[in-house]
């Protein structure tokens, strides 16, 4: 799997947009951008994922560059409850998820 | 649909002693996935099972094994308990276990190995 390189920390105002970068050079052409985030001692919650297009649900959307080397995750109106560490992943599936060390989000008041 | 559940919730042991972790996927889901959490290592995978096989496997001693059932639950076992095996294990259940299906994690079992 493609390794990921995103900031170690990131702060955020309240109910303004969350915006968290990775870089994933290495990725292949048929390799998915997972992103996870993981709110502490709790299990990684999947926020969104994608290919090459850029996607929206209800969570977050997802940005991914032209050449596919990186991407971005926005939470467009964060709430004190989006402080988490934020998980960009590529690739997965039954080789497993490969963790970095993510950004700690934190969204202040 | 109920998510991924996971028991115990807390499970706290002493070294040399062995440990069984369970897990339910969700309804419909057939592929299940172990990760343990630690502080220096972060989230590691350690094998997934599929239609009761185990399908691929992380870079941890052959003291963690598995099993799943035929309605898909998974149990995974750590014999020779050692301090460092102190940990959060996680279970993830997919569709398939393939790149396009997405993993969803339960809360997870917290190990203490005292």
């Amino acid at each position: 799997d493609a390794k990921t390189t995103q900031p170690t920390s990131m702060d955020c105002a309240e109910g303004r947009a969350a915006n968290l970068p990775c870089n994933h050079s290495t990725i292949s052409g048929n390799e998915y951008v997972y992103w996870y985030r993981q709110i502490h001692s709790q299990g990684p919650q999947y926020i969104i994922h994608g290919l090459k297009n850029n996607e929206t649900n209800e969570m977050a959307s997802l940005i991914i560059t032209e050449d596919r080397k990186s991407s971005t995750l926005i939470l467009p109106h964060a709430t004190l409850r989006d402080t988490a560490v934020y998980y960009c992943i590529v690739s997965g599936g039954a080789d497993g998820l490969t963790f970095g060390k993510g950004t700690h989000l934190i969204i202040q008041p | 649909k109920a998510g991924v559940t996971q028991t115990p919730r807390y499970l706290i042991k002493t070294r040399g002693q062995q440990v069984t972790l369970s897990c339910s996927p969700i309804s419909g889901h057939r592929s299940v996935s172990w990760y343990q959490q630690t502080p220096g290592q972060g989230l590691q995978f350690l094998f997934e099972y599929f239609s009761e096989t185990q399908r691929n496997k992380g870079n941890f001693p052959g003291r963690f094994s598995g099993r799943q059932f035929s309605n898909s639950r998974s149990e995974m076992n750590v014999s020779t308990l050692e301090l460092g095996d102190s940990a959060l294990y996680l279970c993830a259940s997919s569709l398939r276990g393939v790149k396009t299906d997405t993993q969803y994690f339960g809360p997870g079992t917290r190990l203490t190995v005292l």
